[in-house]
């Protein structure tokens, strides 16, 4: 079976860094693009980060420079480094598969979602 | 980027009814487009990919329809479980943003 498992949230100080894992199970993170998406307290879904399977990035202008996708294929591990945390990055960060067996690159597997919380 | 506008922003429906959604590109994405389906507290669900392709496991109720710029999402008889917030979302290029979410509530 397929599963996404999100860890690492939790409450951050202004300023401050965290690195989210995203763990997957029954396929392999090289074999699609794996992507990063949060949603703030009430309101709908943006689009962080996606790594392709040859291994480029790309980032959302929200998060450019502060935010990185990168993989560890031999664990099948994506991670999202989230540094110079702001108040308004705080939200439920999800990670998505996109483009598995489909070139119209849906996220069709999502994990559960980790919390993050930037306050001081 | 890409702006993806969704309308209307909630819905009031009954159980048995047939509703559509729509969703308009800010510039043509062919069929790059995919909806999904979340509930309270949980992460989304794909519903349909490429305009109009059904995700296995999808009920045929659900039924996506369009091209280029102007997209729609029908639910041809509501049931109980498909009051939620549904998303498009496009996939033609990066940043491949959501549209603001259509709450579907119980009349």
């Amino acid at each position: 079976d397929v599963q996404l498992v999100e860890t690492g949230g939790g409450l951050i100080q202004p300023g401050g860094s965290l690195r989210l894992s995203c763990a997957v199970s029954g396929f392999s993170v090289t074999s699609s693009y794996m992507t990063w998406v949060r949603q703030a307290p009430g309101q709908g879904l943006e689009w962080l980060s996606i790594i392709y399977g040859g291994g480029g990035t790309d980032h959302a202008d929200a998060v450019k420079g502060r935010f990185t996708i990168s993989r560890d294929n031999s664990k099948n591990i994506v991670y999202l480094q989230m540094n110079s945390l702001r108040a308004e990055d705080t939200a439920v960060y999800y990670c998505a598969r996109s483009g598995y067996n489909s070139g119209w690159y849906p996220f069709d597997e999502w994990g559960q979602g980790t919390q993050v919380i930037v306050s001081s | 980027d890409i702006q993806m506008t969704q309308s209307p922003s909630s819905l009031s429906a009954s159980v048995g009814d047939r509703v559509t959604i729509t969703c308009r590109a800010s510039q043509r994405i062919s069929g790059y487009l995919n909806w999904y389906q979340q509930k309270a507290g949980k992460a989304p669900k794909l519903l349909i990919y490429g305009a109009s392709n059904l995700q296995s496991g999808v009920p045929s109720r659900f039924s996506g329809s369009g091209s280029g710029t102007d997209f729609s999402l029908t639910i041809s008889s509501l049931q109980p479980e498909d009051f939620a917030t549904y998303y498009c979302q496009h996939s033609y290029s990066t940043p491949y943003t959501f549209g603001q979410g259509t709450n579907l509530e119980i009349k």
